[in-house]
């Protein structure tokens, strides 16, 4: 149980464009889903707190205008990088929970090249 | 502030044992989590604790101490395969996942 997809699992763009990723909770009803970014040996970095219906939550620091995130049900949320940059090529994970204190499930995230 | 303290980079012999560390100071306390990533994945769940004690999941265990801020990870008969970072999570008293910088495990033959 608790599987999280992640759609595309890889992805090139060219600068300028736009890019949406989606992930699903395949087994469970996600109360919340969470994206991260994670550059090339660095640790996790939040980027954003969703709750289906409502608002994404914004980490410091993360332009909500860049990066669209909606949580459209309890088992999808996307993430729209807007006229991507180099700068925005990383690898972009999604994580799930069915509960405030359950432990959170990753998807097997998506790597984003942006030429 | 907040903040999640584990090692950096550890060394270890295939079949042998392994305590990964961690310490927090944080804005109350949920849990403590440990996940495994390996590179260039996504991390996996390996433990949750809630109580002061020991989970025993396997060749992994995960030890808490509340009053002292302090968990451990350890992993038995260690196997190649447990060549990973191992991050450290604690949940703050606002539901907030706090993450610890990954301590990256290298299994040595």
């Amino acid at each position: 149980g608790a599987v999280v997809s992640q759609h595309p699992s890889w992805v090139i763009c060219k600068s300028g464009t736009s890019v949406k990723i989606e992930c699903r909770s395949l087994d469970f009803q996600a109360t919340t889903m969470f994206w991260y970014r994670q550059f090339p040996k660095q640790s996790l970095m939040l980027m954003a707190t969703s709750n289906e219906g409502s608002k994404a939550t914004y980490e410091q620091g993360v332009e909500k205008d860049k990066f669209l995130i909606n949580h459209a049900s309890l088992t999808l949320s996307t993430l729209t990088v807007t006229s991507a940059h180099p700068e925005d090529s990383s690898f972009y994970i999604c994580s799930a929970n069915q509960a405030e204190s359950s432990a959170q499930y990753f998807g097997p995230g998506t790597r984003l090249t942006v030429t | 502030g907040q903040n999640i303290d584990q090692p950096t980079e550890m060394t270890a012999t295939e079949g042998a044992i392994v305590q990964i560390n961690c310490t927090y100071q944080t804005s109350g306390f949920n849990g403590l989590f440990w996940y495994q990533q390996h590179a260039g994945e996504a991390p996996t769940f390996l433990s949750y604790n809630v109580l002061d004690g020991l989970e025993e999941k396997g060749r992994f265990s995960s030890f808490l101490s509340r009053s002292k801020g302090y968990s451990y990870l350890l992993l038995k008969e260690l196997q190649m395969k447990d060549s990973a970072s191992y991050l450290c999570a604690v949940l703050d008293s606002n539901y907030q996942l706090i993450w610890g910088a990954g301590t990256k495990l290298i299994i040595k033959p």
